[in-house]
Formats: structure tokens, sequence, C-alpha cells
């Protein structure tokens, strides 16, 4: 298993500002995922963050409001842009295990935009 | 559309009894289906996961079964304990691509 950190861990953030989420992971990974989670609901893949290309993204979710960095094989940022209330939520950094499908998670990043 | 359907309802259950919580999916063949734990306030915690092959598996207390006719999962805690009590995830990665669809996870309440 892999240990992930993530930072900050929460934060309050008013309208039309930026947050970039941190993740360190204490191995050499080649994919990162970003999830998000909002209140009461399930997990939902943002973008994949692969080291030396640009990230994947995922249906609804587009580069300009959610850029990440992936600059090298331990560390990736997720930055949410211009936020409003609805991007409230909690938003998760993960890496996969052994090739099978199963994903280590981070604590979580939980946002709240007034 | 491809769905995960977990129990939204809490499950209420007793120390020492067996919890038994649901995943049923449509328009989906999954080639692996894994269950988290996740605590309020943490992440996800990777628990079991069961090939498309494969029937059954059983980790200490903990045992998934897997029923691709039915497209039906189902995971055990026996001799439950308070500690137990957590949100449960169900979550299924087709062949194609390894990355995990999550289900909106079933509340465990273990009653001492």
């Amino acid at each position: 298993s892999a240990v992930i950190s993530q930072k900050p861990s929460r934060d309050i953030c008013q309208r039309g500002t930026s947050l970039t989420i941190q993740c360190q992971v204490d191995s050499q990974v080649t994919m990162m995922f970003w999830y998000r989670q909002q209140p009461g609901q399930s997990l939902t893949l943002i973008a994949t963050a692969n080291q030396g290309s640009e990230a994947t993204y995922e249906s609804g979710f587009v580069i300009d409001k959610f850029p990440i960095s992936r600059p090298n094989l331990t560390f990736s940022t997720l930055t949410v842009s211009n936020m409003s209330p609805e991007d409230s939520s909690i938003y998760l950094c993960s890496v996969g295990g052994t090739g099978s499908g199963e994903l280590f998670f981070g604590e979580g990043s939980r946002l709240t935009v007034l | 559309s491809q769905k995960i359907e977990q129990n939204s309802e809490a499950l209420n259950i007793q120390e020492g009894k067996t919890a038994t919580l649901t995943c049923n999916y449509t328009n989906y063949s999954p080639a692996y289906l894994q269950w988290y734990r996740q605590d309020p306030g943490r992440g996800p915690v990777f628990l079991l996961l069961i090939r498309e092959n494969e029937k059954e598996k059983r980790k200490e207390r903990l045992k998934v079964t897997f029923d691709t006719t039915l497209k039906q999962s189902l995971f055990h805690i026996t001799a439950s304990q308070p500690a137990d009590s957590a949100t449960y995830l169900c979550a299924l990665s087709s062949g194609g691509s390894y990355i995990p669809t999550f289900g909106r996870g079933t509340s465990l309440i273990v009653h001492p």
C-alpha cells in the first residue's frame, strides 16, 4: 500500500477565488487519480494525472476549471478555479495498487465555498 | 446507462450479528468488484477485491460474494463490532479500464 498525504485537509474559500490541493505519495507511481465526493454522493473521477503528459479528464470536467500538475512520480496538484458554492466538496487524491484496480486514497481535502 | 446501486438507508445491527450489505449493478460487465470502507472525514480504505470468475472471497471476518448472473455482490461482516460502523462503498472496474467506478455507499451502524 501507499501512504498519501494531502494538503490542505480543509479550507473555506470565497466565491471566485482558486485553491490548489497538493498530493504527496511515499513511493513512485505512474498514475495518480483525482476524485470528488459531494455530500451524500459517490466518488466521481475528475481526471487521471500521468507524469510527463497532460492529465486525462472525465466527461463533465475541464482543464480550465480543474488544472492539474504532475511534475514527478510522487507529487501532483489539483487546482479548483473560479470557485462557486457548487464546488464545495471533498477532493481526494488516489493511486493504484497491485494492478487489479484497487486504489489507495489520501485523507481528502474538504472545501467549502461561501 | 451504467448504474451501481447500494442501499441508501443505514443498516443498523446488534453487536455480534452478521452484517450483510448489497451492491447491485446494471449495464455493466465488471472484471473486478471491490469493497472499501470510509469513516467520516477520512478517505476510503480498500478492503477486498473479487474477480468476475470468483464466486466468493474471504478475509478475516469479511466475506464477499459476486454473482455475475444476478449482477450483485454481497458483503458480509461476521461477529460485527461497534468499530465496524462506517460507510461501505462498492466499486466496479472493467477489463478495459481498471479505474473503478464507485457506488454511493451504505452506512453500517453496529450497536453495542
